[in-house]
């Protein structure tokens, strides 16, 4: 079983839908979590953070469900520069350095 | 400022064929990562560095992958011999200190073994 799970979508939605991705990990002892994007053939970059009660960047809003083990992404107001790969990102647990579990991500397509 | 700055960008290769890609993390960035990525298996890491110190290199696949860093600017990724499995995009990423988790990745290395 993968560590860290996503959906690979593709998601196809219009442009100002609102849109949500999950992902779940596997390890309960895991402790920081984290978005990234990546854009067609280019290198992934950090989205966002994720904190235990929940956190907003703009559009964006991520929120942890430690009991579920899942994360979860929301976008609102889709834009068409937001069509990208999203990879949900796992800290194993606390004593494992600094290695991260990437997810095989979740595409997004926004369309006009 | 810079980014991480990879090269080649590209490279294609013959089976057997020794590959070594190379790796400038942004200057200041105490950790340096590098990362192979596959439609199959996403984004792995093979091995990671703090100070030019290796950490953990539990990701490396086999001992035809060897990774140095003689100092601080600069990294290296071996491959040898080169197979077509190992054929994907190879990554290299650096992070601060105060920000470990908060990875740069540089443009990548699409790596084709034939």
């Amino acid at each position: 079983r993968k560590e860290v799970e996503q959906d690979p979508g593709p998601f196809n939605v219009p442009e100002g839908a609102t849109v949500a991705f999950n992902c779940t990990y596997s390890n309960s002892a895991s402790q920081s979590f984290f978005w990234y994007r990546q854009d067609c053939r280019k290198e992934p970059k950090l989205l966002m953070s994720v904190y235990s009660s929940g956190n907003e960047d703009g559009r964006f809003t991520a929120q942890l469900n430690r009991a579920s083990q899942y994360i979860s992404l929301l976008i609102r107001d889709s834009k068409l520069s937001d069509s990208a790969t999203y990879l949900c990102v796992v800290k194993p647990q606390e004593n494992s350095g600094y290695a991260l579990n990437f997810g095989k991500g979740t595409s997004l397509l926004v369309t006009p | 400022d810079a980014g991480v700055i990879q090269s080649p960008r590209h490279e294609v290769t013959e089976m057997g064929q020794e590959v070594t890609l190379r790796c400038k993390p942004i200057s200041g960035h105490d950790y340096l990562f590098w990362y192979r990525q596959t439609m199959m298996r996403g984004l792995e890491l093979l091995i990671y560095f703090n100070n030019n110190v290796p950490i953990d290199d539990s990701g490396m696949p086999e001992d035809r992958f060897s990774a140095k860093m003689p100092n601080a600017s600069f990294s290296t990724l071996k491959i040898q011999p080169s197979e077509p499995r190992d054929s994907a995009v190879y990554f290299c990423a650096s992070s601060p200190r105060t920000g470990p988790y908060e990875q740069y990745f540089g443009p990548g290395t699409r790596l084709t073994v034939t």
